[in-house]
């Protein structure tokens, strides 16, 4: 069945670093991809999204590529804030039928000032 | 727009008691789902539903009963709660089951005694 693998975390780096959190994936077909942030105490935001191989989907400086060749589809942000410090959730949906996403396990991100 | 409530946000019940867990939406979404968030496993699909009048299982249904009896609406029953559910619980919704943004709401912290 589709799966969603995620870089293991917690994550720490110091404010201005460079982000990578990686994300690989197993599915029929071709699926969309997300990423979702949870902010403490709230439910998650769609952060960004691609629909097809090749697709990058970009918000608030966080930039992601759906990548087939390598079943990946890694977040980065070139130089992160404390305000970014979240869980954040790779997952995909089938290409077909209803919307079931499948969750990465999460990565529990925090940046120090 | 209040967007997807959901009602208790937390709650605490002794092992066989039964509850309802709420979710309610204003944005006229066809579809509707409940997930459960555990440590370390993202999230995972309990229950979905495509339209009033019709739900189907997720991947982890077994314990849980769901009705749509409306657009809005979308409970999540528990009839005899065990230890195995304490968990968070998040609802979500979307216009249309094929590749739309899906919108989560806060979610239901729940621990089984």
């Amino acid at each position: 069945g589709n799966s969603v693998t995620q870089m293991e975390g917690p994550v720490t780096l110091s404010e201005e670093a460079f982000l990578t959190i990686n994300c690989t994936y197993t599915a029929t077909g071709y699926p969309s991809l997300f990423w979702y942030v949870q902010y403490p105490g709230e439910g998650l935001q769609l952060l960004l999204k691609a629909t097809k191989a090749d697709d990058k989907g970009s918000n608030k400086g966080f930039e992601a590529t759906y990548r087939k060749e390598t079943t990946s589809f890694h977040l980065e942000k070139g130089s992160v804030q404390v305000s970014d410090s979240a869980v954040y959730f790779c997952a995909l949906s089938e290409a077909q039928g209803a919307q079931k996403l499948v969750f990465g396990q999460g990565t529990r991100l925090t940046i120090n000032p | 727009n209040a967007g997807v409530t959901q009602t208790p946000k937390f709650q605490v019940l002794k092992t066989g008691q039964s509850m309802t867990l709420q979710c309610a939406q204003d944005m006229n979404h066809e579809y509707m789902s409940w997930y459960r968030q555990d440590p370390g496993m993202g999230l995972r699909l309990i229950h979905y539903s495509v339209g009033a009048g019709i739900t189907d299982q997720g991947e982890v249904p077994n314990g849980y009963n769901v009705s749509r009896s409306t657009t809005e609406d979308f409970p999540l029953r528990l009839l005899s709660a065990a230890p195995s559910q304490t968990s968070v619980y998040f609802c979500a919704s979307s216009y249309s089951r094929v590749r739309s943004t899906q919108y989560f709401g806060p979610g239901t912290r729940l621990t089984v005694l």
